[in-house]
């Protein structure tokens, strides 16, 4: 059993269009986070909440705690958006994270 | 540039042998972690340190040792007794209990 699931596991886009990517959790937390990884392998923190929403440029990030939901929105996808894209939960209690298999993002122009 | 490094990018090793994975970082931070990447799973946890000279097994701790004698650094060595060793490994690193995680940007192992 996942402690986090993320669907879809798979997205293809036209350039442009708005992306939803969704990550549903089980455990209690202190903090989701929001992870892009690009084919080298590095991976690179978008974003780590708590409640409510946050905007760094064309991303949004949400989370309802009470329902155990995050959703990371792409506006007007760009071809550089294309990565691999990683919820992660950090457990309330102790210091372990659970991390989702991820949401592989090609957007085409 | 703050960071962390891990060296080498890519690692080729025999069956049977010992291998040690370098992650050092220079963010000041104090915990570090140790993931394992494998095709189609999500990141599983190898070990953990919250600080110098102390570390939990993670998940997969079998056949895999660390050390945290700096805070800067935590080496991870794979044995000849982990069955499974190719994967691709990531160290990470976090200030505290609800920081951000920074990572490395990975070391891709081969055991044939």
């Amino acid at each position: 059993k996942n402690e986090v699931e993320q669907s879809p596991q798979n997205l293809t886009a036209q350039e442009g269009e708005f992306i939803t990517i969704n990550c549903s959790y089980s455990v209690g937390i202190s903090a989701l986070h929001w992870l892009q990884q690009h084919p080298g392998g590095g991976i690179v923190s978008l974003f780590m909440l708590s409640s409510g929403k946050k905007k760094h440029g064309r991303l949004i990030a949400t989370i309802n705690i009470q329902e155990k939901h995050s959703s990371l929105h792409i506006t007007a996808s760009h071809p550089r958006d294309s990565a691999v894209y990683i919820c992660a939960v950090k457990h309330n209690t102790g210091n372990q994270f659970y991390f989702g298999t991820g949401t592989s993002l090609t957007v085409i122009p | 540039d703050g960071g962390i490094t891990q060296s080498p990018k890519y690692l080729f090793r025999k069956e049977g042998q010992n291998v040690t994975l370098s992650c050092e970082q220079n963010l000041n931070h104090d915990a570090m972690y140790w993931y394992r990447q494998d095709p189609g799973q999500g990141l599983r946890l190898i070990y953990y340190s919250q600080i110098v000279n102390d570390f939990q097994k993670g998940d997969i701790a079998e056949g895999y040792s660390v050390s945290r004698e700096k805070k800067e650094s935590f080496p991870l060595t794979v044995t000849s007794a982990q069955k499974n060793p190719t994967a691709f490994y990531l160290c990470a690193s976090s200030r505290e209990y609800n920081s951000p995680l920074h990572f490395g940007n990975g070391t891709r192992l081969t055991v044939t």
